[in-house]
């Protein structure tokens, strides 16, 4: 069984500070990784991708993958009540149909002001 | 870049009707698309994989002949709910991607309400 997964939370922190999200996968041979930000009622929203193990920046945002624990994380740096959403991890799993993304079922993040 | 438009974004329609909805990429080429359905506080649920001038491979539990796809282009994709029921209300999702190491970009979705 191909599997994501995620703390459901809700994960609160306060306006400012940093916002760690985690992501486990079950496929060690699993070649990419996206976090996707999904607001209440909308479609998801790509926020970044990693394909080799370590930090990747952009902006207020990093993505860590560790390969070897199977572990990808998401920090939300200067944490701001716009950032309140469902964050979704995604992986892209060898024999997957087609190829496709797993979906983890998503960590609620609120950002409290 | 990497535009996905889907349409239309909300459609209130009588139970058997059959209901089309389009998703096209705007600045890209989509290689493959996919649709995707979402219930209300429930994860994503993959419908069906399609990639350009092939037939859809549709997940476990997902019926072909009710939910219909075609994708004939590199940047056009339609499902259509046949003879829609109210159990088939939902939050319908597209998405597309390039190629296979690409991010998948998703459109702005579809509520459908069956009454």
């Amino acid at each position: 069984q191909k599997e994501v997964e995620q703390n459901s939370g809700p994960l609160s922190v306060p306006e400012g500070a940093i916002a760690s999200l985690n992501c486990t996968y079950s496929d060690r041979g699993s070649q990419s990784f996206f976090w996707y930000r999904q607001y209440s009622g909308k479609s998801p929203e790509l926020i970044m991708f990693i394909y080799s193990n370590g930090d990747k920046e952009d902006g207020r945002f990093t993505a860590q993958l560790n390969k070897a624990s199977q572990y990808v994380s998401l920090l939300i740096r200067d944490s701001q009540p716009s950032d309140s959403a469902t964050y979704l991890c995604a992986v892209n799993m060898r024999g997957g149909s087609q190829g496709n993304l797993i979906f983890g079922k998503g960590t609620k993040l609120s950002v409290k002001p | 870049g990497a535009v996905v438009s889907q349409h239309p974004s909300w459609v209130i329609c009588k139970s058997g009707t059959s209901v089309k909805i389009e998703c096209r990429s705007l600045d890209f080429q989509a290689t493959t698309m996919f649709w995707y359905r979402q219930f209300p506080k429930q994860s994503l649920m993959l419908m069906a994989t399609s990639n350009e001038g092939s037939k859809a491979t549709y997940e476990q539990g997902v019926e072909k002949d009710k939910f219909l796809i075609n994708h004939a282009s590199l940047t056009l994709s339609t499902l259509t709910v046949t003879s829609a029921h109210p159990e088939d209300s939902s939050f319908y999702i597209c998405s597309a991607r390039e190629t296979g190491v690409q991010p998948q970009h998703f459109g702005d979705g579809t509520r459908l309400s069956i009454l």
